[in-house]
Parts: C-alpha cells; sequence; structure tokens
C-alpha cells in the first residue's frame, strides 16, 4: 500500500497568516493516465470531510482561491493564503492513483 | 443536488456482522462509484472499498475478508456488510461519491459501536 507521510501534525497559526502542509509518497502518484490523483480535504470540527483540491491542484466548486496545491511525483504541498477562522479542522492528504486509496495521518490547523 | 446519506444500527455485538446503508439523491448508481470510508474516535480516515458504476468492486486488503459492498440501482442504495466486527471496529463509517479517485460528495457518518 501507498504510504502518505503527511507533515506537520498540528499548527497554530493567526488570522491573516499563511500556512503549507506538506505530503510525501511512498510511490510516485503518477497514474497509468498521466495524471496524478493527489487531494486535499478538510474535516472541520464535528463535520464529514470535504475535498477542497483534486489532481495536485484543481479546486472544488466553491473553494475559496486562497487555497491552493502544488506538487508532483512524490512530492506534494496544500498552502492556506490569508487564513480566516473558518479554516480550522483537520486537512488530510488522499492518493487515489493506487489501489487500496490511502490518506496521511493529517493535519490539526489551529487558530491563534 | 447530490446527496448521500448512511444509516444502520448505532451498535453491533462482538463477532456479528455490521450492515450498513448508504442512500443517494441526485445521482445514478450506473453512473457513478461510491466508496465507505470508515474513522475510529479521534482518529484518521480508512478508505474501506469501492463499487465502481459498472458495478464492480474493490476492497482494502486489510478486511477484504471480511467486507462485501453491494447496491440496488432502483433503490439508490448502496450497502455494506462487514464480519467478525470487534471493538477496534468502532467508528464512524462515511460513504462518498468517488470522482477523479477521490470522495467529492460525502454523506453525514453514521457511528457504529461494537460493544457487549
Amino acid at each position: 500500500d501507498v504510504v502518505m507521510t503527511q507533515t506537520p501534525p498540528s499548527l497554530s497559526v493567526a488570522i491573516g497568516q499563511s500556512v503549507s502542509i506538506s505530503c510525501k509518497s511512498s510511490q510516485s502518484l503518477v497514474a497509468s493516465d498521466k495524471n496524478t490523483y493527489l487531494n486535499w480535504l478538510l474535516q472541520s470540527p464535528g463535520r464529514s470531510p470535504k475535498r477542497l483540491i483534486y489532481q495536485v491542484s484543481k479546486l472544488d466548486s466553491g473553494v475559496p482561491d486562497r487555497f491552493s496545491g502544488s506538487g508532483s511525483e512524490k512530492d506534494f504541498t496544500l498552502k492556506i493564503s490569508r487564513v480566516e477562522a473558518e479554516d480550522l479542522g483537520v486537512y488530510y492528504c488522499l492518493q487515489g492513483t493506487h489501489l487500496p486509496l490511502t490518506f496521511g495521518s493529517g493535519t490539526k490547523l489551529e487558530i491563534k | 443536488q447530490v446527496q448521500l446519506k448512511e444509516s444502520g444500527p448505532g451498535l453491533v455485538q462482538p463477532s456479528q456482522t455490521l450492515s450498513l446503508t448508504c442512500t443517494v439523491s441526485g445521482l445514478s448508481l450506473t453512473s457513478n462509484s461510491v466508496s465507505w470510508i470508515r474513522q475510529p474516535p479521534g482518529k484518521g480516515l480508512e478508505w474501506m472499498g469501492v463499487i465502481w458504476s459498472n458495478g464492480g468492486t474493490d476492497y482494502n486488503s486489510a478486511i477484504k475478508s471480511r467486507l462485501s459492498i453491494s447496491r440496488d440501482t432502483s433503490k439508490s442504495q448502496v450497502f455494506l456488510k462487514m464480519n467478525s466486527l470487534q471493538t477496534e471496529d468502532t467508528a464512524m463509517y462515511f460513504c462518498a461519491r468517488i470522482r477523479y479517485y477521490s470522495g467529492d460528495y460525502w454523506g453525514q457518518g453514521v457511528m457504529v459501536t461494537v460493544s457487549s
């Protein structure tokens, strides 16, 4: 199974600051169709996960452009510019290139 | 709009079988794939398996021997059955529509506790 190593495990940031979360995979996430199925999800407190970004850098509908994703092969980053209070929760990376789908261990974002 | 809703028993006895239903609306199961994902209390997410739009299935190898996912397209329902439940199967169980090999629409989840 592909292991997704996500860092840091937690972050505490002030409103308006920018943060980055890293996700590294144990195998290349480039699929046979040449797409890279790396996703980012946010689980707000008491809520179901919500996908923010798919295929490395594509924003889901309604997701603010303060969120951006980048990376390739085995190394990926989620950046949140100008953090807002509603951004708190646990962020997960998820790879969909290889079965079984596997998640990172999560990064808990707290607001100072 | 697309909605998914999980239902099932909140409490299951050890060694028994868990049966959950995911009822979808706003989409057809013949052209959409649905996964089950679970989350033990205070822990991360674990992908369990998927039923593809063509009716084929794939499972997490860690639980494959205990798990079955099926569907009734006429009722827009996806089913999960997992046998030989143990306390470590206590978790919130989610179903999600799979698009671009990840879940873009998720249900609210159903909490399942394994206890005697």
